[in-house]
This record gives structure tokens, C-alpha cells and sequence, in this order.
């Protein structure tokens, strides 16, 4: 079955700094893959969908300043998070559409992300 | 617009029990694909069943089945015999063929199994 991970798994880092996170297509191509954050005891919310090659298309209220989303190869995506704050912790999990189709997608396990 | 309502937030059975969450959808869509996702403590998503707008079969996995009804616009979930393994939140979610390819999250419903 197609796989996708994400790197790291979970991050500390301090306000202020930057955390990248990557997420990957380790066994198919993915033109178009999704950021989704998600907070305690909620659903996932979309983020910004991203396509290879081009400019992520983020959804409202999400700040493209601060979540700078490359989707430079078919089989990568990076979530950087610029000046973190506390209030950024959260969970974020990406997902990879697979080329030619519809409707599959595959998600990554999630990053944990506490800023202090 | 396109929606999905899970509107149990949280259920709580005994072990073996069964056990059935709901959901129910908007969209305007003719074509359109309904899913769950399995979400356990540690956060990894786990797939359970994908389902097409024009197949409206009832599966069975296992002690898992699922009840497509159109014409109610619903998309139910039932656990048999229910395990303490089971314990998670659910989600529903749907694509639509004009949505972008964006799954429309449900709310999710945690599920608790008690020994």
C-alpha cells in the first residue's frame, strides 16, 4: 500500500524560531498533497493544498506568511512554521493524492509540534 | 455546500457491545465519496472504508459494517461486539467531484469501549 511520512514525528522548539516539517511519498507520486492542522479533541482543518511545482493554495485565515508550504518533487512536501508561538502547537498531518486519482489519498502519521 | 455531521460527540459502551455511529452529509454533488478514518490515541489516521456514490452495498469487514442509505443521505458505521482495541475517534468525511479533491471532515465521535 502507498505510504507517507512525516518528519519529525514530534518537535519542541522555542518561540520565535522556525520548524520545518516534511512530508513524503515514499512508494508513489503525489501532484498534489494537503496540510491539515488539528487541535485536541477536534476535527482535522484544512490548511493549504499544495501542488508540485506551483504555489500552495491556502484557506482562509491561514496566514501564507507563516505557514510557507514548498512542494518542490512529486514525492515532497515541507511545512515551515516562521516565528513560532505557543499558540501554534498543535498536530499537523499532511496527506498525498496520488496521481491520476480522484479521490485516494494517503496520510502521514502527524508531527507533534509544542512551542515554548 | 458540501457538510458532514457527526453528531455524537462521544459514546461510551461496555466491551461486546455493539455499537453505532452516525453520519450524515450534505452535497450537491452526484458523484461523491464517503469515507472513515480510525484516529487511536497516538494520532495516525487509519483508513477503514471508501465508498462511491453509486455503489450502495452495505459492507462488512469483519465485526465492522457499514449502511449507505442515499436517500437519507447517511453513511453509518456499526462496531459488533466491540473490543477495548476499538477505543478511538472517528471521522467521516466525503469528497466531492467539485470540491478540489478536499475531504469535508465530520466532527469525529470519540468512541469508549470499557472492559
Amino acid at each position: 500500500g502507498a505510504v507517507v511520512s512525516q518528519h519529525p514525528s514530534w518537535v519542541i522548539c522555542k518561540s520565535g524560531t522556525s520548524v520545518k516539517i516534511e512530508c513524503r511519498s515514499l512508494d508513489f507520486q503525489a501532484t498534489t498533497m494537503f496540510w491539515y492542522r488539528q487541535f485536541p479533541k477536534q476535527s482535522l482543518m484544512l490548511m493549504a493544498t499544495s501542488n508540485e511545482g506551483s504555489k500552495a493554495t491556502y484557506e482562509q485565515g491561514v496566514e501564507k506568511d507563516k505557514f510557507l508550504i514548498n512542494h518542490a518533487s512529486l514525492t515532497l512536501s515541507t511545512l515551515t512554521v516562521t516565528s513560532a508561538h505557543p499558540e501554534d502547537s498543535s498536530f499537523y498531518i499532511c496527506s498525498a493524492k496520488q496521481v491520476d486519482s480522484n479521490y485516494e489519498q494517503y496520510f502521514g502519521p502527524g508531527t507533534r509540534l509544542t512551542v515554548t | 455546500a458540501q457538510k458532514v455531521t457527526q453528531a455524537q460527540t462521544e459514546i461510551s459502551v461496555v466491551e461486546k457491545e455493539d455499537v453505532t455511529l452516525d453520519c450524515v452529509y450534505e452535497t450537491r454533488d452526484t458523484t461523491y465519496y464517503l469515507f472513515w478514518y480510525k484516529q487511536p490515541p497516538s494520532g495516525e489516521l487509519v483508513f477503514l472504508i471508501r465508498r462511491n456514490s453509486f455503489d450502495e452495498q452495505n459492507e462488512i469487514s469483519g465485526r465492522y459494517s457499514w449502511n449507505f442509505q442515499k436517500s437519507t443521505s447517511s453513511f453509518n458505521f456499526t462496531i459488533t461486539a466491540s473490543q477495548v482495541v476499538d477505543s478511538a475517534v472517528y471521522f467521516c468525511a466525503l469528497i466531492g467531484f467539485g470540491s478540489n479533491y478536499q475531504l469535508i471532515w465530520g466532527a469525529g465521535t470519540k468512541l469508549i469501549i470499557k472492559p
